[in-house]
């Protein structure tokens, strides 16, 4: 979805180095998420946001962190990258405005990242 | 952990033939959506059913929910080879609006 934007689409870096995967939209969501997924596996969530001051842990959140700059941004850091994080990093958003949890996300292309 | 598991893990079929796949899970749901991956790009949603609903349709889709069961279906009738792609069951427990996903159906259709 050309709404949701990520950058870098793709990076190489290595071991122990600090990295940073942003995320923006223009879409007018309030909620923000971020996945990986591995070969064979669907996604799992890293973090989610369901506005500026409201970040939550998700299943997998050791060795990342987020940062909610604004409402349309979104960022994943990886503070010391390791090789089992190579992966491919989805960014998502949704609307809060459906509510009951009737809400569907809308995907970044992706982020594929390779920690050597 | 994954909420849903897919079955089957992959599927080939024709191109004007009706595709099938699978979604079980595990715990009490709030709706159940169903998504797509072309290869390597991001997911883009088809359709959801809420937990009181049995079957919905989306132009060339049929999905049916069965919460005794814990399982869903997704059928793709007469399939083209754009079809082609990874299919994902994702689910939503209670209000929280998190997806849950499963591990997905790898479609292959031919020509």
């Amino acid at each position: 979805d050309a709404d949701v934007t990520q950058t870098p689409r793709n990076r190489i870096t290595k071991t122990g180095k600090r990295i940073m995967l942003e995320c923006s939209q223009t879409k007018g969501h309030d909620r923000m998420y971020w996945y990986r997924q591995d070969p064979g596996l669907g996604l799992r969530l890293i973090y989610y946001s369901f506005d500026v001051k409201d970040i939550n842990k998700g299943e997998i959140s050791d060795g990342y962190s987020v940062s909610r700059q604004a409402q349309a941004k979104f960022s994943l850091s990886l503070e010391s990258a390791i090789p089992n994080q190579t992966a491919l990093y989805f960014c998502a958003t949704s609307d809060s405005q459906r509510t009951g949890g009737m809400e569907t996300q809308y995907f970044g292309p992706g982020t594929r990242l390779l920690v050597l | 952990s994954q909420q849903g598991e897919e079955d089957p893990q992959a599927l080939s079929i024709q191109e004007g033939e009706n595709a099938t796949m699978n979604c079980s899970y595990k715990t009490s749901i709030n709706n159940l959506q169903w998504y797509r991956q072309n290869s390597g790009r991001g997911l883009v949603h088809l359709i959801l059913i809420r937990s009181n609903e049995r079957e919905k349709h989306s132009g060339r889709l049929r999905v049916t929910l069965d919460t005794s069961k814990k399982s869903s279906s997704l059928l793709i009738t007469a399939s083209r080879a754009a079809d082609t792609a990874s299919y994902f069951c994702a689910t939503v427990t209670g209000t929280a609006s998190k997806l849950t996903f499963g591990t997905g159906t790898r479609l292959q259709v031919t020509l």
